[in-house]
């Protein structure tokens, strides 16, 4: 059984596009997360869901917008594509109250390519 | 949010201990120590956390500095599998805007050579 589930795998769209990416944990936990990892590989978190509750948003670019539909899912949509958000995202999810936010269970990432 | 500084690489044989370090200075009272890995194309994968005690699991050992400005994972027996890059994280449990926000750093590169 997959804890964390990530699609599409691999996602090739060109500038100026929308497009979403979805996840879903199967693990009952009430907080997700959004991760941007870059050709680097610098690994930065960008949103977290607690109860559909956003509660981190990073310094991100307005044309990204998470949505929560429920407690099991956290997708990202991305209006406008531009070649800088070529990067890895990945999704997680834990378990946690205000200071028991322990271990963090990830997704297999979404490859997104902008040409 | 507190830094952690970690070798860039590092190298192991087959079936022997690692000893991964990492130094946090400036860790306050309420951070505790995470210690993530990501194996080559897949999400990062939680290792052990801890707070002031060592710790052991099934995957490795974390031990903790008694001033806790550093802290070393400890991987006994090192597989090929055990090959990935190792992330040491500061994670604030003081509660407040944190919500378990996890800081990667660059990480360590671990090979393990058979």
């Amino acid at each position: 059984d997959t804890a964390v589930s990530q699609t599409p795998k691999y996602l090739v769209t060109q500038m100026g596009n929308d497009k979403s990416i979805k996840c879903e944990q199967n693990l009952g936990h009430d907080t997700m997360y959004w991760y941007k990892q870059d050709s680097k590989k610098f690994l930065k978190i960008m949103f977290s869901y607690n109860n559909k509750e956003l509660i981190i948003n990073e310094t991100v670019p307005n044309r990204f917008s998470p949505k929560s539909p429920d407690k099991a899912h956290l997708n990202l949509h991305i209006n406008s594509l531009e070649l800088g958000d070529s990067a890895v995202y990945f999704c997680a999810s834990s378990q946690g109250r205000r200071t028991s936010f322990h271990e963090q269970y990830f997704g297999p990432g979404t490859r997104l390519t902008v040409t | 949010d507190a830094k952690t500084t970690q070798p860039n690489s590092m190298e192991s044989n087959e079936e022997e201990p690692v000893h991964l370090p990492c130094n946090h200075s400036t860790i306050s009272g309420t951070d505790y120590i995470h210690w993530y890995r990501q194996l080559p194309s897949q999400g990062p994968e939680y290792v052990i956390h801890g707070l002031t005690s060592n710790v052991n699991n099934r995957m490795a050992s974390l031990a903790i500095a008694e001033d806790r400005k550093s802290s070393t994972l400890i991987l006994h027996r090192a597989t090929l599998r055990d090959a990935a890059v190792y992330y040491c994280i500061l994670r604030d449990g003081a509660g407040g805007t944190s919500y378990g926000k996890l800081t990667f750093g660059q990480g360590t590169i671990l090979t393990v050579h058979p």
